[in-house]
């Protein structure tokens, strides 16, 4: 079965930092592009970026450009989203998904809810 | 970047009826447009891609047209598992954007 399992929820303070997960199996993991999505509280879809895990080439938003890191370990078909610095404004679910011929995103991850509080 | 208008962003209907939601690119992204179906709490489901073509397992009531700026997707008779929210995304240039989403309820 091909899925995406993503790493469990998250409890940080502003100014810390964090790196969650989202492991593939089923399928070659270096052969799809990988997608990050964050949906804030009550609100829509909001691409993030993507990587492709065969040679890390990697893609942003320029809105998020720069606030948060995309990257993958091929050894264990993982990728990650990373934060430096979380604000409070960063509270979210964090969806990964793999994307087939780069024109839509057929499997998901069960999400990662990250919320910032101090 | 490329906008995406969807249009409306709520829409009440019965079961039975039969729903057209609607996204506007800001320029001609080909059939760069996928779909998805999103209920509280899961993750987006994939319903149609490359503007026309449908997922597999998903029922054939759903169906997507358009090209260049003007997408659509029907549900050709509303069954009560339909009542969620959709959104389109384009995939013709980064960032790949999503519509603003639109929540379909029970009337």
């Amino acid at each position: 079965e091909v899925q995406l399992v993503q790493s469990g929820a998250e409890v940080k303070k502003p100014g810390e930092s964090l790196k969650i997960s989202c492991k593939g199996s089923g399928y070659k993991f270096t052969s799809n592009w990988i997608g990050w999505v964050r949906q804030m509280p009550g609100k829509g879809l909001e691409w993030m970026g993507i990587i492709y895990p065969g040679d890390s080439d990697t893609r942003y938003s320029p809105s998020l450009q720069g606030q948060v890191t995309i990257s993958v370990d091929k050894s264990t078909s993982t990728a990650y989203l990373q934060w430096s610095s979380l604000k409070a404004s960063d509270t979210a679910m964090y969806y990964c998904a793999r994307a087939v011929a780069v024109n839509h995103f057929d499997i998901w991850g069960q999400g990662t809810m990250v919320t910032v509080s101090s | 970047a490329i906008q995406v208008t969807q249009s409306p962003s709520s829409l009440s209907a019965s079961v039975g009826d039969r729903v057209t939601i609607t996204c506007r690119a800001s320029q001609d992204i080909s059939n760069a447009v996928a779909w998805y179906q999103q209920k509280p709490g899961k993750p987006p489901k994939l319903l149609i891609y490359d503007a026309s073509s449908l997922a597999s397992g998903v029922p054939s009531r759903f169906s997507g047209t358009g090209s260049g700026t003007g997408f659509t997707l029907t549900i050709s008779s509303l069954q009560p598992e339909d009542l969620a929210t959709y959104y389109c995304q384009q995939f013709n240039s980064y960032p790949y954007t999503f519509g603003q989403g639109t929540k379909l309820e029970n009337k």
